[in-house]
């Protein structure tokens, strides 16, 4: 069955460092997602991403985060200079279809700052 | 103020003791309100999208209903296996983001 597939599973960064978190979608969707959720916190969305560019984004993407969609089947998530409130477990999501219908989920990595 | 409040927290049941979780909001326009299952380290699972009050949705054990207010998601003779964390998304209309509550975990007992 196709899945979601995302690396590092983990990722420990100092304070202020670049990290690129990287997704592989399931093949033939077309729609892509990052969110974020803080240990023992709710899943927050980040970002919507379609015919490559953003579609929608929340007030976390700021600046310090960009996605790319460098080749056919990758999808990056960037965080420029990472703070510590960016340790969270990151999760990557793809669907054919728009409107967050039938998304289906990576298994996460989980970024660690220190 | 959360516009996604899911009650209770957690939950334990018997296997074989049905109930329902609840999902209540409150948004200007509903887009959409989705159900996800969510096992400990992994990635959410979808379940289902409702878009209009009134509308159900079925699989296996589980049925989502929809109001104008709520949705909620019962299960019908539930297994171990159900434990998990149940999370709901509501997606409202205008430029606001997909907001998670903050889920209920289940437990069930064999």
């Amino acid at each position: 069955e196709p899945e979601v597939t995302q690396t590092p599973s983990h990722q420990v960064t100092q304070m202020g460092q670049e990290v690129i978190l990287r997704c592989v979608p399931i093949s033939n969707h077309l729609y892509f997602y990052w969110y974020r959720q803080i240990l023992g916190q709710k899943v927050e969305f980040l970002v919507s991403f379609y015919n490559n560019e953003i579609s929608e984004k929340s007030e976390i993407f700021d600046d310090q985060f960009s996605v790319e969609r460098p080749d056919g089947s990758n999808f990056t998530l960037k965080i420029r200079s990472t703070k510590l409130e960016d340790s969270a477990m990151y999760f990557c999501a793809s669907s054919t279809s728009g409107g967050y219908n039938e998304q289906f989920f990576g298994p996460g990595t989980r970024l660690t700052v220190l | 103020e959360d516009q996604v409040t899911q009650s209770p927290e957690a939950l334990r049941l018997q296997e074989g003791e049905s109930s329902s979780l609840n999902c209540s909001y409150t948004v200007s326009g509903l887009r959409g309100l989705f159900w996800y299952r969510q096992d400990p380290g992994k990635g959410p699972e979808f379940l289902f999208t409702l878009y209009s009050a009134g509308e159900e949705k079925e699989k296996e054990r589980l049925k989502a209903t929809l109001t104008k207010k709520e949705s909620f998601l019962h299960i019908t003779a539930p297994k171990p296996e159900d434990s998990a964390t149940y999370l709901c998304a509501v997606l409202n209309s205008g430029n606001t983001p997909l907001v998670f509550g903050k889920g209920t975990r289940l437990s069930v007992i064999a």
